[in-house]
């Protein structure tokens, strides 16, 4: 299993401010996964991130609202731009095994005032 | 397009008790279902993958069940504990993609 650390785990924001969150993982990767969790809400999948790739978005999802860099195979960060209360989530990224099983890192819970 | 419904909602049951939580999925032709488990406000743990060609796995209490055909699987806590307190998700992986569509997740009580 990898192990994922998520920076920051909480944050408190303005509208109109960006927030960028970073994911770190223990071991080499090649995709790693966005997701987003609206209060009382399921997880729905953002973009999927591949190493030297532009991300892959999901319906509902722009690359402007929702930029993410994946510089090297163990980092990757999602900026949440020009944020609205309806931002108000928790954001998890994650990791997919060789056998696809996902590996969730802790989550970064965000409120935005 | 696939859908994951999860029934009940929320359970609560007194400690010691058996207990089945249910998913279902719309699209049988799925890669494979994971199980996890998510404290409020926290990450997920995975619990148990299942392989679209594998019909159970088992770690510990927990037993996972997988029918493709009928588009169901089940989650099975045996002697639930006040810590088996928790949402559980249950996530079905598209068949030629590394995307994962969660469903709505059953919410767990047990009480002491």
């Amino acid at each position: 299993s990898a192990v994922i650390s998520q920076k920051p785990s909480r944050d408190i924001c303005q509208r109109g401010t960006s927030l960028t969150i970073q994911c770190q993982v223990d071991s080499q990767v090649t995709m790693m996964f966005w997701y987003r969790q609206q209060p009382g809400q399921s997880l729905t999948l953002i973009a999927t991130a591949n190493q030297g790739s532009e991300a892959t978005y999901e319906s509902g999802f722009v690359i402007d609202k929702f930029p993410i860099s994946r510089p090297n195979l163990t980092f990757s960060t999602l900026t949440v731009s020009n944020m609205s209360p309806e931002d108000s989530s928790i954001y998890l990224c994650s990791v997919a095994s060789g056998r696809n099983e996902q590996f969730f890192g802790p989550g970064t819970r965000l409120t935005v005032l | 397009k696939q859908e994951v419904t999860q029934i009940p909602a929320a359970l609560s049951v007194p400690e010691g008790e058996n207990l089945v939580l249910n998913c279902s999925f719309t699209d049988s032709a799925i890669y494979n279902l994971q199980w996890f488990r998510q404290d409020p406000g926290k990450g997920l743990t995975s619990l148990l993958l299942i392989q679209s060609s594998q019909r159970e796995q088992t770690s510990g209490r927990l037993n996972a069940s997988l029918d493709k055909s009928s588009g169901r699987s089940t989650l099975y806590i045996a002697a639930s504990q006040p810590g088996d307190s928790a949402t559980y998700l249950c996530a079905v992986g598209l068949t030629g993609t590394y995307k994962y569509i969660f469903g709505t997740g059953t919410r767990l009580k047990v009480l002491a």
